[in-house]
């Protein structure tokens, strides 16, 4: 059974820091990995997929890398705003067409 | 603007008494998925539709059911909802089952 793990619970920047956000995850033969952001009290907005033969994608300021082998995944967020704070998840897909789910990355950022 | 619509977006309802959630998408999407959210916790999926075959997670319990009317619309049924039942309640879709799931804003629950 798949399980996903995010270190750190929570994360607190100031303004205009790069950060990682960390996601592992014990099954290595997975269809693909997402990462989300959700804000308190709301939905999940999806931020990056990544395909099981991609190692990384980028959209804007987010980069997120993959690397099956090691069962680990990182969201890189560039130059970090007050708008960037929220709840970060990541999910992966294991061809079950169920995501398993971390736990989430509480980041805030400070101005 | 396509999307995944959630009503209500907040619903109160007495111990024992049944409620429904509604998910409507305008994606044209062929998998339909139904996740609970407990405070502070992951989301878990309770079941999802592949077309119109319907899919339970082996740990979801009997109380909640599922009903895919038409590929457009997806309900949730809490035949008597507990306290422990109060959670938000995410719907999502996806093209296909490794496709990007996209998600509703979610319904939060309340079990008084």
């Amino acid at each position: 059974k798949q399980e996903v793990t995010q270190i750190p619970a929570a994360l607190s920047v100031p303004e205009g820091e790069n950060l990682v956000l960390n996601c592992s995850f014990t099954d290595s033969a997975i269809y693909n990995l997402q990462w989300f952001r959700q804000d308190p009290g709301k939905g999940l907005t999806s931020l990056l997929l990544i395909q099981s033969s991609q190692r990384e994608q980028t959209s804007g300021r987010l980069n997120a890398s993959l690397d099956k082998s090691s069962g680990r995944s990182t969201l890189y967020i560039a130059a970090s705003q007050p708008g960037d704070s929220a709840t970060y998840l990541c999910a992966s897909d294991t061809g079950r067409r169920a995501l398993t789910f971390g736990s989430g990355t509480r980041l805030q950022v400070q101005p | 603007d396509a999307m995944v619509i959630q009503n209500p977006r907040y619903q109160v309802t007495q111990f024992g008494k049944p409620v429904t959630l509604s998910c409507s998408q305008t994606l044209n999407h062929n998998v339909m998925y139904w996740y609970q959210q407990k405070s502070s916790q992951a989301p878990k999926l309770l079941f999802h539709y592949y077309d119109k075959d319907f899919n339970n997670e082996a740990d979801t319990p009997d109380n909640f059911q599922s009903r895919r009317p038409n590929t457009s619309f997806c309900f949730l049924d809490i035949r008597s909802p507990g306290l422990g039942d109060a959670a938000m309640y995410l719907c999502a879709t996806s093209r296909d089952s490794t496709y990007e799931q996209y998600f509703g804003p979610g319904t939060r629950l309340t079990v008084t």
